[in-house]
């Protein structure tokens, strides 16, 4: 089952412009995670917020969530080539960590 | 060891046959997880263990796939009769919390398993 579901699925921006991929869930949450993957292989944690955080930062990134509308978004700032990468939300539910599908980001040069 | 490790990094089997996947999970992590990832899509939950609770097996997709934890640390993954659609990156996590979510997962670098 599919718990979060990120949008859009692909994006492309120039580099030095903002990223922003939002992620819907479908039930109650502890956190909310974000996670960076390169080349299709293992997932890199970027960053928890918890339910009755609504704002988190961390360097170029700043995550939102909206707990009313089971919504998140992450914001990447000042995009940079290595940011290329797929993007995926991740939930705890139901003794499991379900992810959803991802953005594809892609930076231009 | 310092992270997650996988192995092999890659299999390439021949259909029908069974493969065994192996996960060595950072020392003193309770939780492991099993996803596997087919070209382009997300990730696809199979199984969880947390500490010597039984499994969560609900996202095996046939009973050609079962997992094992032995001692609470290595698990073993095992594909049996291995079909064309078997063939994705099996990636292995693992986590020190015993709530699913509530603490970063650290991930393995995967299997890729083509089955041909």
């Amino acid at each position: 089952s599919q718990q979060g579901e990120e949008d859009p699925q692909a994006l492309s921006i120039q580099e030095g412009e903002n990223a922003t991929m939002n992620c819907s869930y479908k039930t109650s949450i502890n956190n909310l995670q974000w996670y960076r993957q390169n080349s299709g292989r293992g997932l890199v944690h970027l960053i928890l917020i918890r339910s009755n955080e609504r704002e988190k930062h961390s360097g170029r990134l700043r995550v939102t969530l909206d707990t009313s509308k089971k919504s998140s978004s992450l914001l990447i700032t000042a995009s940079r080539a290595a940011d290329t990468a797929s993007y995926f939300c991740a939930t705890g539910l139901d003794d499991k960590i379900i992810f959803g599908k991802g953005t594809r980001l892609h930076i231009l040069p | 060891g310092a992270g997650v490790s996988q192995s092999p990094s890659n299999k390439v089997t021949e259909k029908g046959k069974d493969v065994e996947l192996r996960c060595d999970p950072i020392s003193g992590h309770t939780a492991l997880y099993w996803y596997r990832q087919s070209l382009g899509q997300g990730l696809e939950f199979l199984i969880y263990f947390q500490g010597n609770s039984a499994p969560d097996k609900s996202g095996l997709p046939s009973d050609r796939f079962s997992a094992e934890r032995t001692g609470g640390s290595v698990s073993t993954l095992t594909i049996q009769r291995t079909q064309q659609e078997d063939s994705a990156v099996y990636l292995c996590a693992s986590s020190s919390s015993r709530t699913p979510g509530n603490t970063e997962a650290f991930f393995g670098q995967g299997t890729r398993l083509t089955v041909v």
